[in-house]
């Protein structure tokens, strides 16, 4: 199987300016995390969706949104951006059984605002 | 809310000896622990994890044992080699919430 790929790997954009970040699951997997990544604060849970629906939704500002396609493709959006948002942006993708299973991430999208 | 906390951040030993990282979580409904070891540049890997039924699971080098009652887990590695180097960060997933919640991570250096 494809592991869970990201796109765009790099992305530079300036304050104010907003950003669509894209995420393809291992096939047959329906949930997918989002997570935000700085040498400061760690691995922060942005949300996760699971079936086209948010299930679950961190402690970010609105600015920060998603949704989930048909197909379990998923996308993060984040507004009018500010400095403190350049991040690794790291989706992750997990089949979903009774118990909780393991979590596959994505190589991660770098986001530099300038 | 929820909150995992790890130490420690940054970790030195030496080739062959052991080492150790160590985790506390604060919901006691969380019932499932994953490690993950990330290499510079590279995405989070699942290395081991355990299932709040076990108090000690290993592989291999590396064993995670988990005290539900004190809501401390932790990560032992043996024999460390050079490979080991990376960031390790423990995680605890609650049900209650659906959420799975990390530590702040530990860079371990083995240092040949």
């Amino acid at each position: 199987k494809a592991g869970v790929t990201q796109t765009p790997r790099y992305l530079i954009k300036t304050r104010g300016q907003q950003v669509t970040l894209s995420c393809s699951p291992i096939s047959g997997h329906r949930s997918v995390s989002w997570y935000q990544q700085t040498p400061g604060q760690g691995l922060q849970f942005l949300f996760e969706y699971f079936s086209e629906t948010q299930r679950n939704k961190g402690n970010f500002p609105g600015r920060f949104s998603g949704r989930q396609f048909s197909n379990s493709r998923s996308e993060m959006n984040v507004s009018t951006l500010e400095l403190g948002d350049s991040a690794l942006y790291l989706c992750a993708s997990r089949g979903v059984s009774s118990s909780y299973n393991e979590q596959f991430f994505g190589p991660g999208t770098r986001l530099t605002v300038l | 809310g929820e909150n995992v906390e790890q130490h420690p951040s940054t970790l030195s030993v030496q080739e062959g000896d052991s080492a150790v990282i160590k985790c506390t979580y604060s919901d006691s409904a969380s019932n499932y622990f994953p490690w993950y070891k990330q290499e510079l540049g590279k995405r989070p890997q699942l290395i081991i994890d355990i299932r709040s039924n076990v108090g000690e699971k290993k592989d291999q080098r590396i064993a995670v044992t988990l005290n539900k009652t004190a809501k401390h887990f932790s990560l032992h590695i043996t024999e460390t080699q050079p490979e080991d180097s990376a960031v390790y960060f423990c995680a605890a997933y609650t049900s209650n919430t659906g959420k799975l919640i990390f530590g702040q991570g530990t860079t371990l250096q083995v240092k040949p």
